[in-house]
């Protein structure tokens, strides 16, 4: 099974500010990463997929990047409505399918 | 646009079994794989089971093999995951997740999730 890591557990930025999310695979997952956000009572929205291909919808201050083990989500600008829990999963390796623990975003 | 929706949640007692289901539409269903993945109170994603989208190939969580069946109806475009031998350990929202147009496991649509409790 493939293990992902997320850190830091919490980060709390001001609106305008950026941010740098660390998503960490205990082996090589090639491309197959992606990213959801996550907020209070909704499902996951995907906002990254293939370490750095924006799904439809996602404004392009939201940028994924990485190769191999170590991988990085940037928000540039945040904005009140990026709020909530992100979390990376790998897809390379499956079953399972694995989560990283997540990273709450306090703006 | 891309519908899924998860019913048959609730409060069941440990050992007993329920049936979930997700209903889909605005795409075409029997084209994609698709999963079941669960979250408990509080606590962050885990994957639960995927099916083929031709129902020929299922995998599922250690945690939950030999105690859960996903299953599904491409003349009803709707997935289903039936749990046996609940366990408290079971309480969560299950969400079904559709995978991406190219075929990989990432999740690019979900169910709203419904909830299901196991306590006695």
């Amino acid at each position: 099974e493939t293990l992902m890591t997320q850190s830091p557990a919490t980060l709390s930025v001001s609106p305008g500010e950026g941010a740098t999310l660390s998503c960490r695979a205990s082996q090589d997952i090639g491309n197959n990463l992606a990213w959801y956000r996550q907020k209070p009572g909704q499902a996951p929205r995907l906002l990254i997929y293939g370490i750095s291909t924006r799904a439809t919808g996602v404004p392009d201050r939201f940028r994924g990047s990485g190769s191999g083990t170590e991988f990085t989500l940037t928000i540039s600008g945040l904005q009140s409505e990026d709020f909530g829990i992100y979390y990376c999963q790998q897809y390379n390796s499956w079953p399972p399918v694995t989560f990283g623990g997540g990273t709450k975003v306090d703006i | 646009q891309v519908q899924l929706v998860e019913s048959g949640g609730g409060v069941v007692q440990p050992g007993r079994s329920l049936t979930l289901s997700c209903a889909a539409s605005g795409f075409t269903f029997s084209n994609f794989a698709m999963h079941w993945v669960r979250q408990a109170p509080g606590k962050g994603l885990e994957w639960v089971a995927v099916i083929w989208f031709d129902g020929k190939k299922k995998y599922y969580a250690d945690a939950v093999k030999g105690r859960f069946t996903i299953s599904r109806d491409n003349s009803k475009k709707t997935l289903y995951l039936q749990m046996d031998s609940l366990r408290d350990e079971d309480t969560a929202v299950y969400f079904c997740a559709k995978v991406g147009e190219t075929g990989d496991y990432y999740f690019e649509y979900w169910g709203q999730g419904t909830l299901l409790t196991v306590s006695s």
